[in-house]
């Protein structure tokens, strides 16, 4: 079992569309939690962090559940530049390594 | 302010050939990290470099060796070449407790 599991997809959405990814991960010593973004052929950045709180940064929402060790990604009126691979991260310790899911494609169509 | 700058782009290696990959980091990072990212996978860590020493190395076999540089930037090397090395190769630098910035990528192909 891979330690970062996430949706297979691809998603193909229509412009305005909401779009929700969920992701799994299998060691509880995880201590944090990102959401990348990789467009074709380019490098991943950042999108976001994770809390257990919830965080949201305009039309986009994270979640974390540490006891089901789930972790999720809530996109709101999708737009065509919201195309994209979308990573699901976990990070042992201040100093670990990243930990990349599969990557879930999102195409948001016209 | 330059990013993380990674070189060469793309290049092309015969089988069983050894081949060097360079990384730069964002200034003022002192850590550099190598991952593998095969087609439609996810990134793969390989190795993570602080003050010159390997600090953190993932699965990889012992054909895949590194070093960093008194300027904090970086090489990964690998050996012997298999088609299965074909991959994008991308460098993270970052302070050691903060966010991971990421270089364009190598694309590496073996034939």
């Amino acid at each position: 079992r891979k330690e970062v599991e996430q949706d297979p997809g691809p998603f193909n959405v229509p412009e305005g569309a909401t779009v929700a990814f969920n992701c799994t991960y299998s060691n509880s010593a995880s201590q944090s939690f990102f959401w990348y973004r990789q467009d074709c052929r380019k490098e991943p950045k950042l999108l976001m962090s994770v809390y257990s709180s919830g965080n949201e940064d305009g039309r986009f929402t994270a979640q974390l559940n540490r006891a089901s060790q789930y972790i999720s990604l809530l996109i709101r009126d999708s737009k065509l530049s919201d195309s994209a691979t979308y990573l699901c991260v976990v990070k042992r310790g201040s100093q670990g390594n990243l930990i990349f899911g599969k990557g879930t494609k999102l195409s948001v169509k016209p | 302010d330059a990013g993380v700058t990674q070189s060469p782009t793309h290049l092309i290696k015969t089988r069983g050939q050894q081949v060097t990959l360079r990384c730069s980091p964002k200034s003022g990072h002192d850590t550099v990290s190598w991952y593998q990212q095969a087609l439609g996978q996810g990134p793969q860590f390989i190795f993570q470099y602080y003050e010159e020493e390997e600090r953190q190395r993932g699965n990889f076999p012992d054909r895949f060796s590194g070093h960093q540089f008194p300027n904090y930037s970086s090489e990964l090397n690998v050996n012997a070449l298999l088609l299965g090395d074909s991959a994008l190769y991308l460098c993270a630098s970052s302070l050691v407790q903060g966010e991971a910035f990421f270089g364009q990528g190598t694309r590496l192909t073996v034939v």
